[in-house]
Parts: structure tokens; C-alpha cells; sequence
């Protein structure tokens, strides 16, 4: 089974400049998350789709984060314009339900430095 | 307020040794508790996943316990190798569903020494 797939793995920018991440979630997986991991931190959650659709988007900074899933399937988070402080690893994730609990898949993140 | 906390932050042993690892949470309610490992420059890989009802899980040389009385969960990796050098994290949900909020802990940092 092919796991979570991101790209670019590494993305060095300048501030005020922009940015965008590309998450392939496991097939089938309907439901995707992308995480913002600051170093030494846990990942923060910033926005969650349930299909195309979202399901909570609560602590993603909406002025100059946004993020789609086109189809239910691929997605893009992208940040415009970037900030020093959005320096961190972005996970994306999806998850399956195993039982009595969603088990979520994580791939392998893009780390940002904004200079 | 729904909080993960984790301890130690950061832990070095030698290869061969016993380790146990906190995790201490207020998140209420709750559904189940989550052990994640994640290696440098990767994404978290789950090790063991436990509800309510379930007061130990093993996955290998890790076993994970759980008690939803005191909202403590421990980590025990067994015959340490250099290949358990990595972040642990803990992540407690309040629902089983994927509506449910995942709440992290900030990770224990585990070097293994040979």
C-alpha cells in the first residue's frame, strides 16, 4: 500500500513571497489534515477535509493560508504572503477506520524556511 | 482546558537499556490515546492505539498502558536499539470519529547511545 505522498520535501523562500504544498492521500482515504510542526513542538492542526469538503478549519491563520482538495482526492495548502514565523514542517496526512478508531497515515512533510 | 503533556522532553540511554516514557492529559472527553513515533525528517508513524476499555498495548519491544482514571499513559521500549532514536509523541482524541480533535503532546526527544 503506497503511503501519504507530499512535495516539495524541502522549500526555502523569502518573506512576503508564496508558497504552495501538494499532499496525495492513501487511496481511498477520504478523509485529509494538514499539520503545521514547529521545531521541538507536536503538529498543529490547520485545516481537515472530510472528501472535498472541509471539516474544520479553525486555526488556520484564513489571511494568508488557504488550502483545496480538488475532487476529494489531491491537495494544496498554500501560504501568500509568507511570514518568518510560518517556518515549520507541514505534515498532511489521511486516515482509515480500524475498528473502533480512525488510525491516521502520515507522509513524510515539507520543511519550509522562510528567510 | 484540553492539554497533552509529555515528560521527559528529552531522554538519552544506552543501547540495551529499558525506557519509559509520560504522558499526562486533561482532554475530556475521551475517546482513545495514540503513541506516534517520528524520526527525523519523517512524518509520525503509529505505534500503538488504545480506548477507553484497554489498559496496555504492545507493539513489539513497545508497550504502551493506559489509565483513563489517573489520564496517564506510559511508553515502555524494551532492549533499546539505535534505531528507537526518535521523537515520541502522544495524541489524545475526544471522539472516535474523524470528527474528533486530536490533541498533541510536544514529543519526547530518545537518543539511544551505542
Amino acid at each position: 500500500e503506497a503511503g501519504v505522498a507530499q512535495s516539495p520535501r524541502y522549500k526555502i523562500i523569502e518573506k512576503r513571497q508564496s508558497v504552495a504544498f501538494w499532499c496525495n492521500p492513501i487511496s481511498g482515504h477520504a478523509t485529509l489534515y494538514w499539520y503545521q510542526q514547529i521545531l521541538g513542538q507536536g503538529p498543529k492542526l490547520l485545516i481537515q477535509f472530510q472528501n472535498n469538503g472541509v471539516v474544520d478549519d479553525s486555526q488556520l491563520p484564513k489571511d494568508r493560508f488557504s488550502a483545496e482538495r480538488l475532487k476529494g482526492v489531491d491537495s494544496t495548502l498554500k501560504i501568500q504572503p509568507a511570514k518568518l514565523e510560518d517556518s515549520a514542517v507541514y505534515l498532511c496526512a489521511s486516515s482509515l477506520i480500524r475498528g473502533l478508531v480512525y488510525e491516521q497515515f502520515f507522509g513524510p512533510g515539507t520543511r519550509l524556511t522562510v528567510l | 482546558k484540553n492539554q497533552v503533556e509529555q515528560s521527559p522532553q528529552s531522554l538519552i540511554i544506552l543501547e540495551g537499556k529499558n525506557c519509559t516514557l509520560q504522558c499526562n492529559y486533561t482532554v475530556s472527553p475521551f475517546s482513545n490515546l495514540r503513541w506516534y513515533k517520528q524520526d527525523t525528517g519523517r512524518g509520525p508513524v503509529s505505534l500503538t492505539i488504545m480506548t477507553f476499555s484497554e489498559n496496555t498495548k504492545s507493539n513489539g519491544r513497545y508497550t504502551a498502558t493506559l489509565d483513563a482514571d489517573t489520564k496517564q499513559s506510559s511508553l515502555h521500549i524494551t532492549a533499546s536499539q539505535l534505531s528507537d532514536s526518535a521523537s515520541y509523541i502522544c495524541v489524545v482524541s475526544d471522539r472516535g470519529s474523524t470528527l474528533g480533535r486530536l490533541y498533541f503532546g510536544r514529543g519526547t526527544q530518545l537518543t539511544v547511545w551505542p
